[in-house]
Protein backbone atom coordinates (compact mmCIF):
# COMPACT_ATOMS: atom_id res chain seq x y z
CA UNK A 1 0.00 0.00 0.00
CA UNK A 2 0.99 3.72 -0.15
CA UNK A 3 3.61 4.82 2.17
CA UNK A 4 3.86 8.04 4.11
CA UNK A 5 6.55 9.45 5.97
CA UNK A 6 6.92 12.25 8.96
CA UNK A 7 10.03 13.89 10.41
CA UNK A 8 10.35 13.99 12.68
CA UNK A 9 9.13 11.72 15.14
CA UNK A 10 9.14 13.54 17.97
CA UNK A 11 10.81 16.66 18.79
CA UNK A 12 11.80 18.45 22.07
CA UNK A 13 11.75 22.49 21.90
CA UNK A 14 12.07 25.50 23.69
CA UNK A 15 9.45 28.02 24.06
CA UNK A 16 9.40 30.65 21.30
CA UNK A 17 11.61 28.52 19.07
CA UNK A 18 10.21 27.18 15.70
CA UNK A 19 9.56 23.81 15.01
CA UNK A 20 8.93 22.37 11.31
CA UNK A 21 7.74 18.61 10.16
CA UNK A 22 7.78 17.58 7.02
CA UNK A 23 5.17 14.91 5.40
CA UNK A 24 6.51 12.94 2.41
CA UNK A 25 4.25 10.76 0.48
CA UNK A 26 6.83 7.85 -0.57
CA UNK A 27 5.23 6.00 -3.80
CA UNK A 28 2.71 8.49 -5.08
CA UNK A 29 1.80 11.61 -5.74
CA UNK A 30 -0.65 13.68 -3.52
CA UNK A 31 -1.94 16.86 -4.54
CA UNK A 32 -3.51 17.22 -1.38
CA UNK A 33 -2.79 16.44 1.95
CA UNK A 34 -4.07 17.07 6.01
CA UNK A 35 -2.97 18.24 8.74
CA UNK A 36 -4.67 16.80 12.20
CA UNK A 37 -3.69 17.53 15.77
CA UNK A 38 -4.29 15.31 18.55
CA UNK A 39 -4.20 16.26 22.34
CA UNK A 40 -3.64 13.38 25.02
CA UNK A 41 -6.82 11.41 25.69
CA UNK A 42 -8.69 13.52 22.81
CA UNK A 43 -10.04 13.07 19.42
CA UNK A 44 -8.10 13.74 16.18
CA UNK A 45 -9.12 17.16 15.21
CA UNK A 46 -8.58 18.89 11.24
CA UNK A 47 -6.02 21.52 11.41
CA UNK A 48 -5.62 22.46 7.75
CA UNK A 49 -6.14 21.19 4.13
CA UNK A 50 -2.70 21.60 2.15
CA UNK A 51 -2.61 21.46 -1.51
CA UNK A 52 -0.05 21.49 -3.83
CA UNK A 53 1.17 24.54 -5.19
CA UNK A 54 -1.79 26.42 -3.25
CA UNK A 55 -1.73 28.44 0.17
CA UNK A 56 -3.31 26.08 2.62
CA UNK A 57 -6.92 26.18 3.93
CA UNK A 58 -6.94 25.93 7.61
CA UNK A 59 -10.02 25.32 9.87
CA UNK A 60 -12.11 27.70 12.53
CA UNK A 61 -9.71 28.48 15.68
CA UNK A 62 -6.11 27.48 14.15
CA UNK A 63 -3.99 30.26 13.62
CA UNK A 64 -2.60 30.35 10.15
CA UNK A 65 0.28 32.50 10.90
CA UNK A 66 1.21 30.43 13.96
CA UNK A 67 0.83 27.09 11.95
CA UNK A 68 2.63 27.91 8.42
CA UNK A 69 1.99 24.86 5.77
CA UNK A 70 4.15 24.57 2.56
CA UNK A 71 3.01 22.22 -0.18
CA UNK A 72 5.90 22.87 -2.35
CA UNK A 73 5.64 19.51 -4.31
CA UNK A 74 3.67 16.39 -4.94
CA UNK A 75 5.21 14.71 -2.61
CA UNK A 76 5.93 17.06 0.40
CA UNK A 77 4.10 19.36 2.69
CA UNK A 78 5.52 21.02 5.98
CA UNK A 79 3.68 22.55 8.98
CA UNK A 80 6.23 24.95 10.64
CA UNK A 81 4.66 25.63 14.46
CA UNK A 82 6.21 29.16 14.91
CA UNK A 83 7.13 30.86 18.17
CA UNK A 84 5.80 27.16 19.95
CA UNK A 85 4.26 27.59 23.38
CA UNK A 86 3.84 24.61 25.75
CA UNK A 87 -0.08 24.29 24.83
CA UNK A 88 1.11 23.36 21.24
CA UNK A 89 2.51 20.29 22.85
CA UNK A 90 0.70 17.38 20.98
CA UNK A 91 0.68 14.06 18.51
CA UNK A 92 0.77 16.19 14.79
CA UNK A 93 -0.64 13.47 12.11
CA UNK A 94 -0.49 13.88 8.60
CA UNK A 95 -2.34 12.13 5.51
CA UNK A 96 -2.11 12.50 1.80
CA UNK A 97 -5.07 11.55 -0.63
CA UNK A 98 -4.15 9.44 -3.35
CA UNK A 99 -6.93 9.05 -6.03
CA UNK A 100 -7.32 5.38 -7.36
CA UNK A 101 -9.51 4.17 -9.69
CA UNK A 102 -11.70 6.89 -9.01
CA UNK A 103 -11.69 7.00 -5.38
CA UNK A 104 -9.94 8.86 -2.40
CA UNK A 105 -8.24 7.16 0.05
CA UNK A 106 -5.87 8.20 2.67
CA UNK A 107 -2.68 7.49 3.67
CA UNK A 108 -1.29 8.55 7.33
CA UNK A 109 1.79 9.22 8.55
CA UNK A 110 3.51 7.77 11.80
CA UNK A 111 2.82 11.23 13.11
CA UNK A 112 4.77 13.21 15.60
CA UNK A 113 5.01 14.16 18.80
CA UNK A 114 6.10 17.73 19.87
CA UNK A 115 6.50 18.50 23.49
CA UNK A 116 7.40 22.47 24.08
CA UNK A 117 9.22 23.16 27.47
CA UNK B 1 -20.18 20.27 10.99
CA UNK B 2 -20.81 16.37 10.76
CA UNK B 3 -21.09 14.94 14.81
CA UNK B 4 -19.53 11.67 14.59
CA UNK B 5 -20.10 8.68 17.65
CA UNK B 6 -18.79 6.08 18.81
CA UNK B 7 -19.60 2.95 21.20
CA UNK B 8 -18.22 2.21 23.69
CA UNK B 9 -15.62 4.19 24.82
CA UNK B 10 -13.96 1.53 26.25
CA UNK B 11 -14.22 -2.24 25.95
CA UNK B 12 -12.21 -5.09 27.06
CA UNK B 13 -13.09 -9.23 26.55
CA UNK B 14 -11.42 -12.61 26.61
CA UNK B 15 -9.28 -13.55 23.68
CA UNK B 16 -11.50 -15.68 20.81
CA UNK B 17 -14.52 -13.48 21.14
CA UNK B 18 -16.41 -11.62 18.50
CA UNK B 19 -15.96 -7.32 19.08
CA UNK B 20 -18.70 -5.13 17.81
CA UNK B 21 -17.58 -1.21 17.99
CA UNK B 22 -20.41 1.21 16.70
CA UNK B 23 -20.45 4.38 14.79
CA UNK B 24 -23.36 6.82 13.76
CA UNK B 25 -22.85 10.17 11.98
CA UNK B 26 -25.40 13.58 11.83
CA UNK B 27 -24.50 14.20 8.34
CA UNK B 28 -24.87 12.30 4.98
CA UNK B 29 -20.90 11.94 3.80
CA UNK B 30 -19.40 10.52 0.95
CA UNK B 31 -16.90 7.78 2.79
CA UNK B 32 -16.57 6.18 6.40
CA UNK B 33 -13.05 5.62 7.67
CA UNK B 34 -11.93 2.91 10.10
CA UNK B 35 -8.61 3.14 11.41
CA UNK B 36 -7.00 1.44 14.55
CA UNK B 37 -4.42 3.73 16.47
CA UNK B 38 -1.71 1.76 18.76
CA UNK B 39 -0.25 3.24 21.95
CA UNK B 40 2.40 5.36 20.21
CA UNK B 41 -0.20 6.94 18.28
CA UNK B 42 0.54 5.51 14.78
CA UNK B 43 -2.22 5.49 12.98
CA UNK B 44 -3.51 2.40 10.45
CA UNK B 45 -6.43 2.74 7.62
CA UNK B 46 -8.45 -0.22 8.26
CA UNK B 47 -11.24 0.03 5.73
CA UNK B 48 -13.04 2.90 3.46
CA UNK B 49 -16.77 2.54 3.11
CA UNK B 50 -19.06 4.42 0.94
CA UNK B 51 -21.38 1.49 0.85
CA UNK B 52 -22.37 -2.48 1.65
CA UNK B 53 -19.66 -4.25 3.58
CA UNK B 54 -16.13 -5.29 3.62
CA UNK B 55 -13.93 -7.84 5.23
CA UNK B 56 -10.35 -8.05 5.71
CA UNK B 57 -9.04 -11.16 7.45
CA UNK B 58 -10.71 -11.30 11.26
CA UNK B 59 -12.02 -7.96 10.60
CA UNK B 60 -15.29 -7.10 8.88
CA UNK B 61 -16.68 -3.32 8.30
CA UNK B 62 -20.53 -2.59 7.23
CA UNK B 63 -21.89 0.93 6.79
CA UNK B 64 -26.20 1.44 6.36
CA UNK B 65 -25.97 4.90 4.67
CA UNK B 66 -29.54 5.43 5.06
CA UNK B 67 -28.94 5.01 8.56
CA UNK B 68 -26.19 6.66 9.01
CA UNK B 69 -24.24 3.51 10.99
CA UNK B 70 -21.50 1.51 10.63
CA UNK B 71 -19.87 -1.14 12.40
CA UNK B 72 -16.65 -2.81 12.84
CA UNK B 73 -16.85 -6.38 13.76
CA UNK B 74 -13.02 -8.59 15.01
CA UNK B 75 -14.02 -12.00 14.69
CA UNK B 76 -11.57 -14.69 17.11
CA UNK B 77 -10.22 -11.40 18.59
CA UNK B 78 -6.58 -11.51 20.12
CA UNK B 79 -4.38 -9.66 22.52
CA UNK B 80 -2.85 -8.24 19.37
CA UNK B 81 -6.12 -6.36 18.63
CA UNK B 82 -5.86 -4.24 21.28
CA UNK B 83 -5.63 -0.50 20.45
CA UNK B 84 -7.91 2.00 19.92
CA UNK B 85 -9.91 2.03 17.22
CA UNK B 86 -11.16 5.16 15.15
CA UNK B 87 -14.40 6.29 13.00
CA UNK B 88 -13.52 9.07 10.51
CA UNK B 89 -16.05 10.13 8.21
CA UNK B 90 -15.62 12.45 5.07
CA UNK B 91 -18.14 14.53 2.90
CA UNK B 92 -16.20 14.38 -0.23
CA UNK B 93 -13.20 14.23 -2.06
CA UNK B 94 -11.92 17.56 -0.99
CA UNK B 95 -12.49 17.29 2.69
CA UNK B 96 -10.49 16.11 5.72
CA UNK B 97 -11.61 13.86 8.53
CA UNK B 98 -14.13 14.06 11.30
CA UNK B 99 -13.06 11.76 13.64
CA UNK B 100 -14.90 10.02 16.51
CA UNK B 101 -13.43 10.15 19.87
CA UNK B 102 -12.65 6.10 19.47
CA UNK B 103 -13.12 3.14 21.01
CA UNK B 104 -10.51 1.54 23.72
CA UNK B 105 -10.23 -1.70 23.24
CA UNK B 106 -8.03 -4.35 25.37
CA UNK B 107 -8.18 -8.17 24.71
CA UNK B 108 -6.84 -10.12 27.43
CA UNK B 109 -5.40 -13.73 27.17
Amino acid sequence: GAVVSQHPSWVICKSGTSVKIECRSLDFQATTMFWYRQFPKQSLMLMATSNEGSKATYEQGVEKDKFLINHASLTLSTLTVTSAHPEDSSFYICSARDLTGGVYEQYFGPGTRLTVT
Amino acid sequence: KNEVEQSPQNLTAQEGEFITINCSYSVGISALHWLQQHPGGGIVSLFMLSSGKKKHGRLIATINIQEKHSSLHITASHPRDSAVYICAVSGGGADGLTFGKGTHLIIQP
